[in-house]
């Protein structure tokens, strides 16, 4: 079955550096790809995503892009702020419901 | 106002108890879901519904059912609550672009 791995958190960073998180997928087909935030105390809410290869999604200074040949889509912002602390969940869907299957989430510490 | 609300937000009970958690959504959206959320696991699909006639079990339904009184309800039962369904739980729909718009989630505790 499907399958999305994150890389292990958590992830503590000083303010205004580069952030990498690690995802890579397994699926049968063709996916899309999202990546999610949860901030402290409230739901999920979409960041960015992407339809098909080499698309990339883009948000509030995020980035991915959707690799085919790695099955990978790795997030990053060149300069996080405090307000980007959160916990981060990259996801695919690839049937007609538009089910997601997620990963396991990683948490982000950004300290000024 | 919140798009998609659940009640309560918070609850706890104690082992065999029947709980219902609630879920209603305003965005018009045919599609909706119900996952929990363990720490270290992500989020676990319970059920998901394309309407109030298709009900389909996720990976996890054992001890859950559902109900999608109309478009804009979906609730999740746990008919006798046992200790390891303590988690959060979130209600979703979903545009045809696949987007998912979630609830604020409801932290329930079993005893």
């Amino acid at each position: 079955g499907d399958s999305v791995t994150q890389m292990e958190g958590p992830v503590t960073l000083s303010e205004e550096a580069f952030l990498t998180i690690n995802c890579t997928y397994t699926a049968t087909g063709y996916p899309s790809l999202f990546w999610y935030v949860q901030y402290p105390g409230e739901g999920l809410q979409l960041l960015l995503k992407a339809t098909k290869a080499d698309d990339k999604g883009s948000n509030k200074g995020f980035e991915a892009t959707y690799r085919k040949e790695t099955t990978s889509f790795h997030l990053e912002k060149g300069s996080v702020q405090v307000s980007d602390s959160a916990v981060y969940f990259c996801a695919l869907s690839e049937d007609s419901y538009g089910k997601l299957t997620f990963g396991q989430g990683t948490i982000l510490t950004v300290h000024p | 106002d919140a798009d998609v609300t659940q009640t309560p937000r918070n609850r706890i009970t104690k082992t065999g108890k029947r709980i219902m958690l609630e879920c209603s959504q305003t965005k018009g959206h045919d599609r909706m879901y119900w996952y929990r959320q363990d720490p270290g696991l992500g989020l676990q699909l319970i059920y998901y519904s394309f309407d109030v006639k298709d009900i389909n079990k996720g990976e996890i339904s054992d001890g859950y059912s559902v109900s999608r009184q109309a478009q804009a309800k979906f609730s999740l039962s746990l008919e006798s609550a046992i200790p390891n369904q303590t988690a959060l739980y979130f209600c979703a729909t979903s545009d045809l672009m696949d987007q998912q718009f979630f609830g604020p989630g409801t932290r329930l505790t079993v005893l």
